[in-house]
């Protein structure tokens, strides 16, 4: 399978834990997406990629989000101090240049603190 | 600023009836807009795009949208409902470099 892949799939975690997880996007794909899905809303924005740059980062992104993409293939993010309010879908997506190509998602990581 | 408003949160439908599922957008920019469907446990996936062509886009299983430029719609629009097409719609507006989906629509199909 060449889709976009995300690891874990799901992670319960207790609150002010440490959580990381990664995705592997489409390989020829230069842009990397990261978006966060609570119940009942729309994919939010975090950050993106392009190649190993990050190059937009969203205020919901707090100090405590960090996200890499070191050799410009997988990427991780990392959450730091886990609270409550992060429990959501986590979402990765990647694309062939700007933003009006079309964004391949993977089946999300989903995140339960409690 | 760009936003994205989808104008319902559900929509239910009987099978083999139109469907209509309604999206305004504000962007400073000429936008790229989308419609992207979520299956249950399954990932986003795109049914069509605009991107400044044609104003009546087609796209995957039957569904288009038309842009209007004058009424800031995209709605999207599929002439026979399949209990197959039960899902989450959003829809999608994206400028330079921002993107935004909206809430979602969840689409419902009656037998």
């Amino acid at each position: 399978d060449t889709g976009v892949s995300q690891d874990p799939r799901h992670k319960i975690t207790k609150r002010g834990q440490n959580v990381t997880f990664r995705c592997d996007p489409i390989s020829e794909h230069n842009r990397l997406y990261w978006y966060r899905q609570t119940l009942g809303q729309g994919p939010e924005f975090l950050t993106y990629f392009q190649n190993e740059a990050q190059l937009e980062k969203s205020r919901l992104l707090s100090d405590r989000f960090s996200a890499e993409r070191p050799k410009g293939s997988f990427s991780t993010l990392e959450i730091q101090r886990t609270e409550q309010g992060d429990s959501a879908m986590y979402l990765c997506a990647s694309s062939l240049g700007l933003f009006y190509n079309e964004q391949f998602f993977g089946p999300g990581t989903r995140l339960t603190v409690l | 600023a760009q936003s994205v408003t989808q104008l319902d949160s559900h929509v239910s439908v009987s099978e083999g009836t139109p469907v209509l599922l309604r999206c305004n957008y504000s962007s400073s920019y000429s936008p790229s807009l989308f419609w992207y469907v979520q299956h249950p446990n399954k990932g986003l996936q795109l049914l069509l795009k605009y991107t400044s062509a044609a104003t009546l886009v087609k796209g995957i299983n039957g569904f288009e949208a038309e842009f209007k430029k004058s009424e800031t719609s995209f709605h999207l629009t599929k002439p026979s409902a399949h209990m197959s097409d039960a899902a989450e719609y959003f829809c999608v507006v994206s400028d330079m470099d921002k993107i935004i989906f909206g809430k979602g629509t969840r689409l419902h199909i009656l037998p």
